[in-house]
């Protein structure tokens, strides 16, 4: 079946502006992820989804992030009010479950702020 | 907090030859998971290896095949028979297998792998 993916592949806004990347998780994934890759560092848990439960949104850098995912489909990340340090790699995961092992995941959103 | 450390920014091999990635980790806990993930240019992370803990013989795939000292904390990772194909970012991670927060992968910071022909 069909993998994560994520839109837009890239995007280029300017310092200020509202961003929203999206990501579709595999179909029959309950648990949803969001990691940030800065330049030349690995990844960081940003959020995470388990079907209706309320979400750990403890990696959330600052309020100016936020995450909304309808019930076990699409997820959408916010970022208002862009600074040059958002700029990064956005990557999503889905799993089977939270406990799940295998976490699978999309080919990420390079956000450029500049 | 648990952290995982790879020491090599980068590597290289010769296509054909054997390399290993070096990867250690820190943690009070007994039940965890280690991964390698690979992630190529098209920036994909995608999942080459996977160790439980509580498993004693290591894991292999293929070509691919981890060194686990769990006492050490140390989960290396072996390529034997390199290709061209092989050429990409490795991330060593860790998870937890219970408790809260048994969903969050920790990384390292990667190692760049260059296959030469």
């Amino acid at each position: 079946g069909a993998g994560v993916s994520q839109s837009p592949s890239n995007k280029v806004t300017e310092k200020g502006k509202d961003v929203e990347l999206r990501c579709d998780p595999i179909s029959g994934h309950t648990a949803l992820y969001w990691y940030r890759q800065r330049l030349g560092q690995g990844l960081e848990f940003l959020i995470y989804f388990q079907g209706n439960s309320a979400p750990d949104k403890s990696g959330l850098p600052s309020d100016r992030f936020s995450a909304e995912r309808t019930g076990e489909s699409v997820s959408t990340l916010t970022i208002q009010r862009t600074q040059q340090e958002d700029s990064a790699v956005y990557l999503c995961a889905s799993s089977l479950e939270g406990w799940a092992p295998a976490q699978y995941f999309g080919p990420g959103t390079r956000l450029t702020v500049l | 907090a648990q952290t995982v450390t790879q020491s090599q920014p980068e590597m290289s091999v010769q296509e054909a030859e054997t390399v290993t990635l070096s990867c250690t980790y820190d943690t009070s806990e007994s039940d965890y998971y280690l991964f390698w993930y690979k992630q190529p240019p098209s920036r994909q992370m995608i999942l080459v290896i996977r160790q439980e803990a509580y498993k004693q013989q290591n894991a292999t795939e293929n070509r691919f095949s981890v060194n686990f000292q769990k006492a050490a904390k140390s989960f290396s990772l072996k390529i034997s028979d390199s290709q061209l194909g092989d050429a990409a970012m490795y991330f060593c991670a860790y998870r937890l297998n219970s408790g809260g927060s048994n969903y969050k992968l920790t990384f390292g910071k990667g190692t760049l792998l260059t296959v030469n022909p």
